[in-house]
C-alpha cells in the first residue's frame, strides 16, 4: 500500500522568501513522486515528477524536488516565492510499474504575503 | 492539443438522486481515472478505465459506476446519493504506456442537499 503525508496544511511565506513544502512517502515498491498544484476551482496541474534516475527534479515555475530514498522525503522548494505561487500544493505518489493509481497527499495550501 | 473537458460544471442534487459526470480526455490518451475531492482534502482515487474496461478501484462502494467509451470519452455514475458525495470530481487522462503523470479537468463541483 502506498500513502503520503504532507506535514503542514498551511504555509505562509513572504514574496521573496524560500519555499519549502514537506512530503513522505510509503511505497512497497519503488516509487513514482509527483507534486501538484491546484489554483482555486481550478482542477491539478503537475509541477514536477520523478520516476528514475537524478534525484533532483526540476519542475515548471522555478519549483524543484529532491527524491531521498533512505529519508522517503520528497520535499519542495523554490528559493523565492511569488505571489503567483499563492496556491495548493499535493504530493501524490504512485507505484512504478502498476496501474495508474496515484494516491494523493492531504495538500497544503501557501499563503505568499507581499 | 485539446485537453481535458468536463460537464456539467456545477450541478446540485437531493439526497437518493443519480448524477451523471462526463469527460473528454487529451488527444491520444486512452486511459480515464476518476477522483474525488472533498473539500479540504486531497483527491481520492474512484476507479480506472482502459480499453472500456475498469481495470482498478478504490475503496468506492458499487452506487459509483462508470463508462468508457470507444472514442476514450468516460462517464462517471453515481446512484442513491448522499450528502456525503459533495465535492469535486476530478477527470484525469493519460496514456497507456504509464509515465506517471496524469492531465487533470477542472473538475464537476457536486453538491448535494
Amino acid at each position: 500500500a502506498q500513502s503520503v503525508t504532507q506535514l503542514g496544511s498551511h504555509v505562509s511565506v513572504s514574496e521573496g522568501a524560500l519555499v519549502l513544502l514537506r512530503c513522505n512517502y510509503s511505497s512497497s515498491v519503488p516509487p513514482y513522486l509527483f507534486w501538484y498544484v491546484q489554483y482555486p476551482n481550478q482542477g491539478l496541474q503537475l509541477l514536477l515528477k520523478y520516476t528514475t534516475g537524478a534525484t533532483l527534479v526540476k519542475g515548471i515555475n522555478g519549483f524543484e524536488a529532491e527524491f531521498k530514498k533512505s529519508e522517503t522525503s520528497f520535499h519542495l522548494t523554490k528559493p523565492s516565492a511569488h505571489m503567483s505561487d499563492a496556491a495548493e500544493y499535493f504530493c501524490a505518489v504512485s507505484e512504478a510499474g502498476g496501474y495508474q493509481k496515484v494516491t494523493f497527499g492531504t495538500g497544503t495550501k501557501l499563503q505568499v504575503i507581499p | 492539443e485539446t485537453g481535458v473537458t468536463q460537464s456539467p460544471t456545477h450541478l446540485i442534487k437531493t439526497r437518493g438522486q443519480q448524477v451523471t459526470l462526463r469527460c473528454s480526455s487529451q488527444s491520444g490518451h486512452n486511459t480515464v481515472s476518476w477522483y474525488q475531492q472533498a473539500l479540504g482534502q486531497g483527491p481520492q482515487f474512484i476507479f480506472q478505465y482502459y480499453r472500456e474496461e475498469e481495470n482498478g478501484r478504490g475503496n468506492f462502494p458499487p452506487r459509483f459506476s462508470g463508462l468508457q467509451f470507444p472514442n476514450y470519452s468516460s462517464e462517471l455514475n453515481v446512484n442513491a446519493l448522499e450528502l456525503d458525495d459533495s465535492a469535486l470530481y476530478l477527470c484525469a487522462s493519460s496514456q497507456a504506456s504509464y509515465t506517471g503523470e496524469l492531465f487533470f479537468g477542472e473538475g464537476s463541483r457536486l453538491t448535494v442537499l
